[in-house]
This record gives C-alpha cells, sequence and structure tokens, in this order.
C-alpha cells in the first residue's frame, strides 16, 4: 500500500491563480481529511469527508473547495489564491471518525 | 474555536533525560492522540486513547487520558537523538467529533 499520497510537493502560487491540491489513498478508508498547518502551529482542519459524495466544513473552510466523487481521490481546490493561504497543506485518511488517522508528506504552497 | 493549550512549546534536553509534555483543554475529548513530526514529513501516530483514565505504553513513550477528559500527557524515557522532532496532542471533540491539534513541542536532545 502506498498510503496517502499528494501532489504536487511544492508550489508557488501568484494572488489570484487558482489550483487543485491531489490526494489520493489506497487502504479504502471512508474518512478523509484537508488540514493546513502554518509556520510553529498545529493543524488546522478544512474540510472532511465522510466517504463518497459527502463533504462537510471543517475549523477554517473559507476561500477553499473539495469534492469526493471516489473513495480514494479527495482534492483541495483554491479558486483565487491569496497570500493568507500560504502553508503547508496535509490530507488524511482513516477508516472510522476516531480511528487513526493516516497523513500524506504535505504540500508546501506559497501565494505571492 | 476549541482550543488545545500544550506545553511547553520547546524543550532543549541531554540524552538519556525524561520528556513530560501535556495538553488541556476546556472542552471535553473522546479520544486524545499523539502525534510525531518531522521535518518534511506529516504527523505520525505514537498512542492513541480512547478512554478516561487510560494509560497506554508504546516502547519508552507513556501517554495518558485524563478523568476530566479534558487533558493528556506524553512521558518520553531515556530520549536519544532521534526523539527529536515536534510533538502534537490531538484529541476528537466529544459532541461533534472534530479533531483538534495542540500547537506542538518541539523537543531538541543533545547528545
Amino acid at each position: 500500500n502506498a498510503g496517502v499520497t499528494q501532489t504536487p510537493k511544492f508550489r508557488i502560487l501568484k494572488i489570484g491563480q487558482s489550483m487543485t491540491l491531489q490526494c489520493t489513498q489506497d487502504m479504502n478508508h471512508n474518512y478523509m481529511y484537508w488540514y493546513r498547518q502554518d509556520p510553529g502551529m498545529g493543524l488546522k482542519l478544512i474540510y472532511y469527508s465522510v466517504g463518497a459524495g459527502i463533504t462537510d466544513k471543517g475549523e477554517v473552510p473559507n476561500g477553499y473547495n473539495v469534492s469526493r466523487s471516489t473513495t480514494e481521490d479527495f482534492p483541495l481546490r483554491l479558486e483565487l489564491a491569496a497570500p493568507s493561504q500560504t502553508s503547508v497543506y496535509f490530507c488524511a485518511s482513516s477508516y472510522g471518525p476516531t480511528d487513526t488517522q493516516y497523513f500524506g508528506p504535505g504540500t508546501r504552497l506559497t501565494v505571492l | 474555536g476549541q482550543q488545545l493549550n500544550q506545553s511547553p512549546q520547546s524543550m532543549f534536553i541531554q540524552e538519556g533525560e525524561d520528556v513530560s509534555m501535556n495538553c488541556t483543554s476546556s472542552s471535553i475529548f473522546n479520544t486524545w492522540l499523539w502525534y510525531k513530526q518531522e521535518p518534511g514529513e506529516g504527523p505520525v501516530l505514537l498512542i492513541a486513547l480512547y478512554k478516561a483514565g487510560e494509560l497506554t505504553s508504546n516502547g519508552r513513550l507513556t501517554a495518558q487520558f485524563g478523568i476530566t477528559r479534558k487533558d493528556s500527557f506524553l512521558n518520553i524515557s531515556a530520549s536519544i537523538p532521534s526523539d527529536v522532532g515536534i510533538y502534537f496532542c490531538a484529541g476528537h471533540l466529544y459532541n461533534n467529533n472534530d479533531m483538534r491539534f495542540g500547537a506542538g513541542t518541539r523537543l531538541t536532545v543533545k547528545p
């Protein structure tokens, strides 16, 4: 199993550009999550999904969108990038709501 | 949002020393989790706690789920250089199972 994979590893965007961060898991997990981690801080939940076709907002959803068309994939979309979205983004998955979450390696995004 | 207060923010210790860090909150949690993050990597789960009062060990690591369900601690005994990293507490909130993370404890171990 590859676990949770994320692409790209790094990206630099200009203000106002859009992009999609990709996340795939091959563990057949129902739950998938997107977090952001700002320097010196813990992770904050952006969006999560309890299964294909179902998504919900986390703690900091503004400026982001998600979709979950398959069990394996959970892309995160930034429509109009802003400097405040400069962060490291982590995708995670788990079998159930309180089961262990397995994290991807992260995407480091800089918005200039 | 509900805050997890993790302390200390950083620790500089000598190899062989024991380490203790903790998390507290004003909210009740269903689970307490301790993760370690190394540079350029995602967090990796060290210990998961599911019941109030639970005390669990994983090698040199020991963690406890506080009786009030509002706190947890992690102890590392006989630290070694590879223990270096950032340790995060996390937990699932009682009312909605959202997961919250502490701000992390940055551990440096001097050989």
